[in-house]
This record gives structure tokens, sequence and C-alpha cells, in this order.
């Protein structure tokens, strides 16, 4: 079944550690995003890519990083500069669309705590 | 700023109550609003809005948009227990796509048997 598949689910790390979050697609989709979420909070935008080897911050991006060197893959690097670092991470794709109204197909999300 | 605002935060009701969601917006150029259900992990989409006073429909769930009233609503009748979810609103501003999408902070709905 296609889809987007985050790893892992779970995962802490101690203060000054980087952690990558995995996500891969493997539904043909252009577009990939990371938004993270906190408890009482919208979706905030990290980074997205809308096409493989360039990628742009979006509204959070301080100490995150991405790449992008496959079309289905979207790795989040949270580095040791991100002060709050615990939260829910969201992973997502959309297709490329003409009229791109904004629909997007979540992975189940990566929950991070940091210790 | 473009924002959304979602209205109740909470809610609590019983199985078989009627509820209705809804989600103010500012944006300075509107494309589309869409509802998202998020029950433990990953949103799943609900519906899409584009024009104003169309209903979208799928099952229980209904929903409409005012454009000029820069508002839409969510309706769920005959709530059963799985309809216990964060209900979420965003909005695509134009210029832009997705990656434009903005987010409210959602309404997190509790169906009690």
């Amino acid at each position: 079944d296609g889809g987007i598949t985050q790893s892992p689910k779970y995962l802490f790390r101690k203060e000054g550690q980087n952690v990558t979050l995995s996500c891969e697609q493997n539904l043909n989709h252009d577009a990939m995003y990371w938004y993270r979420q906190d408890p009482g909070q919208g979706l905030r935008l990290i980074y997205y890519s809308q096409i493989v080897n360039d990628f742009q911050k979006g509204d959070i991006a301080e100490g995150y990083s991405v790449s992008r060197e496959k079309k289905e893959s979207f790795p989040l690097t949270v580095t040791s500069a991100q002060k709050n670092p615990t939260a829910f991470y969201l992973c997502a794709s959309t297709g490329r669309d003409p009229t791109n109204t904004g629909e997007l197909f979540f992975g189940e999300g990566s929950r991070l705590t940091v210790l | 700023e473009d924002k959304v605002v979602q209205s109740p935060l909470s809610l609590v009701v019983h199985e078989g109550d009627t509820v209705t969601l809804n989600c103010s917006y500012e944006v300075t150029n509107f494309r589309s609003l869409l509802w998202y259900k998020q029950e433990k992990k990953a949103p799943t989409f609900l519906f899409m809005l584009t024009s104003s006073g169309i209903e979208k429909k799928s099952g229980r769930l209904s929903s409409i948009l005012d454009k000029k009233e820069l508002f839409s609503i969510l309706n769920i009748t005959a709530t059963q227990t799985g309809d216990s979810a964060v209900y979420l609103c965003a909005v695509t501003p134009l210029p832009g796509g997705s990656e434009k999408l903005v987010f409210g902070k959602g309404t997190k709905l509790t169906v009690n048997p």
C-alpha cells in the first residue's frame, strides 16, 4: 500500500545530541514537508522540499536541518541548537497538482523527548 | 499575518449528540480550506472547501464554507465514540501551495458512551 513511513515512532535523546528522523514515501509525490506539533498548538512548518536536491525553510527552521537526495526520502535532523526539541514531528507529502489546493498526506509521526 | 482560529478548543459530548466545530480565518488571499481528523497520530483528510455555500458531505460529517464571513463549520451528527479525535482546520492562502498552509490549534472532541 502507498503511504508515508516515519521512524522511529518514539525517540529519547540527551541534551546536546543530534537526532535524525526518517521519512519515506512511496506515493511518487514531489513535495514533502516537516511539521512540528506541540500540545494545544497548531502544526508549524519546519522545512519543505518541492523537488529533489532543493528545500526551503519554513516558519520554525532554526535548529533543524534536512536533505532531499531522493524523491522518496526527506530526513529531518534535530540539532543540539534547537532549544526546545521535545515535540511530535509529522512528515507529509503532496503530489504535483496544477491546482494544488493543499491536501497533504501525513505519516504517523515521531515523538521526540529530550531528557 | 494569516491566522486560523478554531473553537471550541475542547468539547465533550455523549454518543448520539450532534456537534458543530467552528473555524474562522484571516488570510490575505484565500485559496482553500481543509479539515483533517487526527485520532492519535497521522491527520487524515476530511474535506476541502473552495466555494461558499456548497456543503460537502461524507456520511455523518458535513462541512460548509462562508467566504464572506470568513468561516467554516464542521458538523457531526449522531456522534460515535470513534469520532473522538482532534479536528484540524487549515487554510491555503494565495499565492503558493501546500507550503503556505496555516493550521488552527484544533478542536479536541471527546465522545463518551
